[in-house]
């Protein structure tokens, strides 16, 4: 079975400043994708980012980009240029390509706080 | 387009009732999966449904059930609720026609409270 983990239960970062949250995952397969979803006071989960194993270059979204190590079986997501708004549970996630269905495993989030 | 739509969005049960919760998926899409979000837990798969059919299941007792019906909107019920149950249920759906990776839309989710 796959597991995720989580190691942060809490980071901080100062409005403008760059902060990494950590994720590893443990895993037999070869072909998974990984994400990184948010989840707002509000409660919905928002995509953040994802990565597909097979693609070697790190994904990028604005802000958002991973630094993403196979071998290593390691998972960073690194925000620059915080914002207040990026305050929020963040959970990496580890979806199977090799078996059939959208079942995701989830870590067990880091809760980012924003300073002004 | 709508996004994925959990009704209620609030539910006080007590031990012992059963209970059902209500997932609209985003247009067009057939997959719908639900998750239990709890502080000790964390977030778990309860099962996923695909044209109608459970296509995946989570390590969960049958009490713990579900359905999609034919234009994919899903329910989920919950039979003799324990304490336990309380928690965030979240719904999410995604078109899995588009292929590799295509990512979860998750709803607002019910939080459920058995007393």
């Amino acid at each position: 079975a796959q597991t995720v983990t989580q190691s942060q239960p809490e980071m901080s970062v100062q409005e403008a400043e760059t902060v990494t949250l950590s994720c590893t995952y443990d895993t037999s397969e070869s072909d998974y994708y990984l994400f990184w979803y948010k989840q707002p006071p509000s409660r919905q989960m928002i995509l953040v980012i994802r990565q597909e194993a097979y693609k070697q270059q790190n994904a990028t979204e604005n802000r958002f980009s991973v630094n993403f190590q196979k071998a290593a079986k390691s998972f960073s997501l690194k925000i620059s240029d915080s914002q207040l708004g990026d305050a929020a549970m963040y959970f990496c996630a580890y979806r199977s390509e090799e078996t059939s269905g959208s079942r995701l495993t989830f870590g067990e989030g880091t809760q980012l706080t924003v300073n002004p | 387009k709508a996004g994925v739509t959990q009704t209620p969005r609030y539910l006080i049960k007590t031990r012992g009732q059963q209970v059902t919760l209500s997932c609209s998926p985003i247009s067009g899409h057939r997959s719908v999966s639900w998750y239990q979000q709890t502080p000790g837990q964390g977030l778990q798969f309860l099962f996923e449904y695909f044209s109608e059919t459970q296509r995946n299941k989570g390590n969960f007792p049958g009490r713990f059930s579900g359905r999609q019906f034919s234009n994919s909107r899903s329910e989920m019920n919950v039979s003799t609720l324990e304490l336990g149950d309380s928690a965030l249920y979240l719904c999410a759906s995604s078109l899995a026609e588009q292929g590799r990776g295509s990512p979860l839309h998750f709803g607002n989710g019910t939080r459920l409270t058995v007393t």
